[in-house]
């Protein structure tokens, strides 16, 4: 079976430092994995995917399959990074999505 | 506007009753999702199109979810003898497929759905 784990429901950093949202995932084959922002009073949209292995407004994901991993890291968080994100992996045509986590910055 | 629409935003009906969610996807997206958003929680699986045809339906609940998409573009998410348990917000999102298909979703803004 296919799971995308978020352990953090709320994550609070201040401006300026390093964020770190975790995502972990269970599935048997070769996984393509995403994140998806939602911004206050947005739509959900994608931020980044691992196979394109891309910075999206300073952030970065690094696929680790020794760990299962899909961890969103950004050096220097900004004000605007507050949102809810969401990790998704694909299998086939189905999107499978963790629980979130909503993170602030503090000014 | 060019992004997915969802009708309508907002649905407060009583226990029992009918309702229909509509989904206009982005002109040209033959694949179509529909998720069921429950508070605190993920987007969940519900059904996906592609094309005019169900291709995998494994995420309605029971048979009381139905969906439809007769011509292959809009597309209607119909709940028959609603449950409290069916609040949630009920999200549509688009995609193109087909060769270098990203497999980017394009959300709408859903539809809230209380059951009183």
């Amino acid at each position: 079976a296919q799971r995308v784990t978020q352990p953090e429901k709320l994550l609070s950093v201040f401006k300026g430092a390093p964020v770190e949202l975790k995502c972990n995932y269970s599935y048997s084959g070769s996984p393509e994995l995403f994140w998806y922002v939602q911004y206050s009073r947005q739509r959900l949209q994608l931020l980044l995917r691992h196979i394109s292995r891309e910075s999206i407004k300073g952030f970065t994901a690094d696929l680790n399959k020794g760990e299962t991993s899909f961890h969103l890291k950004k050096p220097f968080a900004q004000e605007e990074d507050s949102a809810m994100y969401y990790c998704a992996l694909r299998r086939g045509v189905q999107f499978y999505f963790g629980t979130g986590t909503s993170l602030t910055v503090i000014p | 506007g060019a992004g997915v629409s969802q009708t309508p935003s907002n649905k407060v009906t009583e226990k029992g009753k009918y309702v229909e969610l509509r989904c206009d996807p982005i002109s040209g997206h033959t694949a179509l999702y529909w998720y069921r958003q429950s508070l605190g929680q993920g987007p969940e699986f519900l059904i996906y199109f592609q094309g005019t045809g169900a291709a995998d339906d494994s995420g309605l609940p029971n048979d009381r979810f139905f969906a439809v998409r007769p011509e292959g573009s809009v597309s209607t998410l119909k709940i028959q003898r609603t449950e409290r348990g069916d609040s949630a917000v009920y999200l549509c999102a688009s995609s193109s497929q087909g060769a270098g298909n990203t497999g980017e979703l394009f959300f709408g803004e859903g539809s809230r759905l209380t059951v009183l």
